[in-house]
């Protein structure tokens, strides 16, 4: 079945320093991938997404490309803000399961980012 | 655009109970999907709906329900509660399949003593 692999932290950070946080995914189709990010009380928003191989996902700074070869798709910025802290969760949605369904995103378990001043 | 909305924002319950909840796309949106988040398990896809049908299904037992209505409003019910259902329950929305981009709602809090 699907899975996706993610470092859970908590990861602490000085501000401004340069954030990487790792991703792999295992898929039986050609999955699109996410990053969602949780602030505290709060549902998830939607950071960036790739839906093939090579893309870049960015936004607000932080980028992700979709590497078929390492079924990878790490999340990168390169000067964090106090701001950045919250939970971060790296998501597949498989377009490939029998009858054309999906059975939902397929996440992994939220990466806990604490930016410090 | 209005975003997800979800309602009660916070319930209690006893074991035993049963619990409606309830979501409403954006609009425009036709499929709508329900996650539970606990710390123990993460984020858990209990099923999807798209046109009044459920189109998916996790791997849940059968308490765990749903439907959706011609407005693409859609309902969770959770009956006999149990402890282990306490979480956060995420409704969902995309345009037509889940596989498009999700977009979620702010959740409904449930605790069950």
């Amino acid at each position: 079945g699907n899975s996706v692999t993610q470092m859970e932290g908590p990861v602490t950070l000085s501000e401004e320093a340069f954030l990487t946080i790792n991703c792999t995914y295992t898929a039986t189709g050609y999955p699109s991938l996410f990053w969602y990010v949780q602030y505290p009380g709060e549902g998830l928003q939607l950071l960036l997404k790739a839906t093939k191989a090579d893309d870049k996902g960015s936004n607000k700074g932080f980028e992700a490309t979709y590497r078929k070869e390492t079924t990878s798709f790490h999340l990168e910025k390169g000067s964090v803000q106090v701001s950045d802290s919250a939970v971060y969760f790296c998501a597949l949605s498989d377009s490939a399961r029998s009858g054309g369904g999906a059975d939902g995103l397929t996440f992994g378990k939220g990466t806990h980012l604490i930016i410090q001043p | 655009k209005a975003g997800v909305t979800q309602t009660p924002r916070y319930l209690i319950k006893t074991r035993g109970q049963q619990v409606t909840l309830s979501c409403s796309p954006i609009s425009g949106h036709r499929s709508v999907s329900w996650y539970q988040q606990t710390p123990g398990q993460g984020l858990q896809f209990l099923f999807e709906y798209f046109s009044e049908t459920q189109r998916n299904k996790g791997n849940f037992p059968g308490r765990f329900s749903g439907r959706q209505f011609s407005n693409s409003r859609s309902e969770m019910n959770v009956s006999t509660l149990e402890l282990g259902d306490s979480a956060l329950y995420l409704c969902a929305s995309s345009l037509v399949l889940s596989q498009e981009t999700q977009y979620f709602g702010p959740g409904t809090r449930l605790l069950v003593l």
